[in-house]
């Protein structure tokens, strides 16, 4: 890979628990970007967080950076039903000026009702 | 969903045609990109494009060509197709500076029989 490894490979909770995802890169970044993807779809951009930031929430999503450990966590609270994706770290390196991220393999989420 | 339109969203062809995956977005962004991703895999960088008449190759080595020659307009061309280029194809876009995320199409599925 080269960049994001997301931890586990899949997860498997029951609806209304909490689903925790990790992240793990190689290199200085700019930022690291969360995404999810459905079943056969495009994905879509979750939420950002920048290399000087910490910890970031939006709605039920915390992000949490740690750039001496080169890792970030997604956490995913009172998840649902439909919160069942795919869900991608992507890094943006420091010395990129080009505009590139580049992705990991994905966690697969399966929550059930 | 998104202002970035793919088509078709499911193709199947035979060895040795010619193909064109369509990309088109209406947000005047600069930036495209077109990636392939493999089922339950990270996804590569095949092809990019900061703007008209510009093209470059990605990280991972595609017999695909791609041309800019409107601001909107990415498409992705195959001029003989093989089993091996069977794989989901994404395009994406941004604008802006590296602290804001991409934008992706729903893809194309291609299948080579």
């Amino acid at each position: 890979s080269q960049q994001g490894e997301e931890d586990p490979q899949a997860l498997s909770i029951q609806e209304g628990e909490n689903a925790t995802m990790n992240c793990s890169y190689k290199t200085s970044i700019n930022n690291l970007q969360w995404y999810r993807q459905n079943s056969g779809r495009g994905l879509v951009h979750l939420i950002l967080i920048r290399s000087n930031e910490r910890e970031k929430h939006s709605g039920r999503l915390r992000v949490t950076l740690d750039t001496s450990k080169k890792s970030s966590s997604l956490l995913i609270t009172a998840s649902r039903a439909a919160d069942t994706a795919s869900y991608f770290c992507a890094t943006f390196d420091r010395g990129s000026t080009l505009g590139r991220l580049y992705f990991g393999r994905g966690t697969q989420l399966t929550v059930w009702p | 969903e998104a202002d970035i339109y793919q088509t078709p969203r499911y193709l199947v062809i035979g060895t040795g045609k010619k193909i064109t995956l369509e990309c088109s977005q209406t947000m005047g962004h600069d930036k495209m990109y077109w990636y392939q991703q493999d089922p339950g895999m990270e996804l590569h960088l095949i092809h990019y494009s900061y703007g008209v008449n510009s093209t470059e190759k990605g990280d991972l080595s595609s017999e695909s060509t791609v041309s800019r020659i409107r601001t909107e307009h990415f498409p992705l061309t195959l001029e003989s197709a093989r089993p091996s280029h069977t794989s989901q194809y994404l395009c994406a876009s941004s604008d802006r500076g590296p602290n804001y995320g991409y934008t992706f199409g729903s893809g194309t599925r291609l299948t080579v029989v």
